[in-house]
């Protein structure tokens, strides 16, 4: 199984910063990644996804992936107190199908 | 429309009895998934059912567990004489397809095994 690495956290930014979550993977073969949020005591909710080199904007998340250096990251602007969970990066596995997950980002952001 | 549900959203067993969890995917879904979640983890795959076809068990810990998509549609996964290293978050997730997908997460079912 291929490794998804995290930075644990927790990761703590005040109130309209700029959060950045980082994800490395050891897989070259992998080709979607996904970030999920997830509240404490509650199941993943998917925000983003993304297949293809560069940047991705979905409102105030950003995805960025690079393939060539096996990173992704997250980017989330204008940070509020409701931002604040835990962050799992994803990556479909060799098989295609399966994601393996990271252990996940905690974020605070403090008022 | 509805979302992944799952039930039991907590169960708690006894040491040696045996539990089934019960997964039912959004509509029209053709990809299922199990995952495993311990606290402070992230989730682990479990298995993959592609409409009633489970392609991939790799996951599966042991033989004491056993999953299942009779009709293609609602999924259970059974776990015969649980054993207190059982306890964790089981996570069902489906997918309008099976490669590269987004998953869509249900609210889980916590299982604690006394």
């Amino acid at each position: 199984q291929k490794e998804v690495e995290q930075n644990s956290g927790p990761l703590s930014v005040p109130e309209g910063a700029i959060a950045s979550l980082n994800c490395t993977y050891s897989d070259r073969v992998s080709q979607s990644f996904f970030w999920y949020r997830q509240y404490s005591g509650k199941s993943p909710e998917l925000i983003m996804s993304i297949y293809s080199n560069g940047d991705k904007e979905d409102g105030r998340f950003t995805a960025q992936l690079n393939k060539a250096s096996e990173y992704v990251s997250l980017l989330i602007r204008d940070s509020q107190p409701s931002d604040s969970a835990t962050y799992l990066c994803a990556v479909n596995s060799n098989s295609g199908y399966a994601l393996n997950f990271g252990k996940g980002t905690s974020l605070l952001v403090t008022p | 429309g509805a979302g992944v549900s799952q039930s039991p959203r907590y169960k708690v067993a006894k040491r040696g009895q045996d539990v089934a969890l019960r997964c039912d995917p959004i509509s029209g879904h053709v990809s299922l998934f199990w995952y495993q979640q311990a606290l402070g983890q992230g989730p682990e795959f479990l298995t993959y059912f592609q409409n009633e076809a489970q392609l991939d068990k790799s996951g599966l810990p042991s033989d004491r567990f056993f999953a299942e998509r009779p009709e293609g549609s609602v999924s259970t996964l059974k776990i015969q004489r649980t054993q207190q290293e059982d306890s964790a978050v089981y996570l069902c997730a489906s997918s309008s397809s099976g490669s590269g997908n987004e998953q869509f997460f249900g609210p889980g079912t916590r299982l604690t095994v006394l």
